[in-house]
């Protein structure tokens, strides 16, 4: 089955403590992106990747880290989470090129920082 | 630069009632339009794209939705809504010569009441 896989769906963490959260998909996918959704404000890009080794800043990249070594794993990296990172996050992943554009998500990573 | 605004936050709905979700966008550009859902605790999936052709765009589960370039929307519509439709919607962009980045709005909530 087709899919973009997130781990760990729920996670409580306390201010400043490292935390990584996981992105794999099956779908040998070039691009894959990162979002947060927060109430009221859609949901905005923190990084993506056009292909392994190829990673860029989206709109709201600050205290977050990437990157891409296999084509289908894309993790988020909080190396010291803040309460203001406290959101729903999705993983999303599309083929480049000509037909490029529909985006495949993961169910979601909800994460508190406390 | 590209934006994307849709009207309404939240839209209540009687069940087998027409419903019309708004959505506007801003570019200088030729762009690619989506329309996406998203269930209760779980990620967003693709209702319905235009890329271009033809301005009326059928989707999945009876939506359809309508291109104007003039007026720069692309308004989604159901004739007969469910129960099951409740959930939110998102309106999307994408500027094929901007690279691959989705642009989102905000969402409309739609409740569909019995």
């Amino acid at each position: 089955e087709a899919q973009v896989t997130q781990n760990p769906r729920y996670l409580i963490t306390v201010t400043g403590k490292k935390l990584t959260v996981t992105c794999s998909q099956n779908m040998n996918h070039e691009y894959m992106s990162w979002y947060r959704q927060d109430p009221g404000l859609g949901l905005r890009q923190i990084y993506y990747s056009m292909n392994v080794e190829v990673t860029d800043k989206g709109d709201v990249p600050e205290g977050y880290k990437v990157s891409r070594k296999e084509k289908r794993n894309f993790p988020l990296i909080l190396e010291s989470p803040s309460p203001n990172q406290t959101s729903l996050y999705f993983c999303a992943s599309s083929f480049s090129g000509r037909v490029a554009g529909e985006l495949f998500f993961g169910e979601g990573s909800r994460l508190t920082v406390l | 630069a590209q934006s994307v605004t849709q009207l309404d936050s939240q839209v209540p709905v009687f069940e087998e009632a027409p419903v019309e979700l708004r959505c506007n966008y801003s570019s200088s550009v030729s762009v690619y339009l989506f329309w996406y859902v998203q269930y209760p605790n779980q990620g967003l999936q693709l209702l319905l794209k235009y890329l271009s052709g033809s301005t009326l765009v059928k989707g999945i589960n009876g939506f359809e939705a309508e291109f104007n370039k003039s007026q720069t929307s692309f308004h989604l519509r159901k004739p007969s809504v469910h129960i099951s439709d409740t959930a939110e919607y998102f309106c999307a962009v994408i500027q094929p010569t901007g690279g691959f980045k989705t642009i989102f709005g905000a969402g409309t909530r739609l409740f569909v009441k019995a």
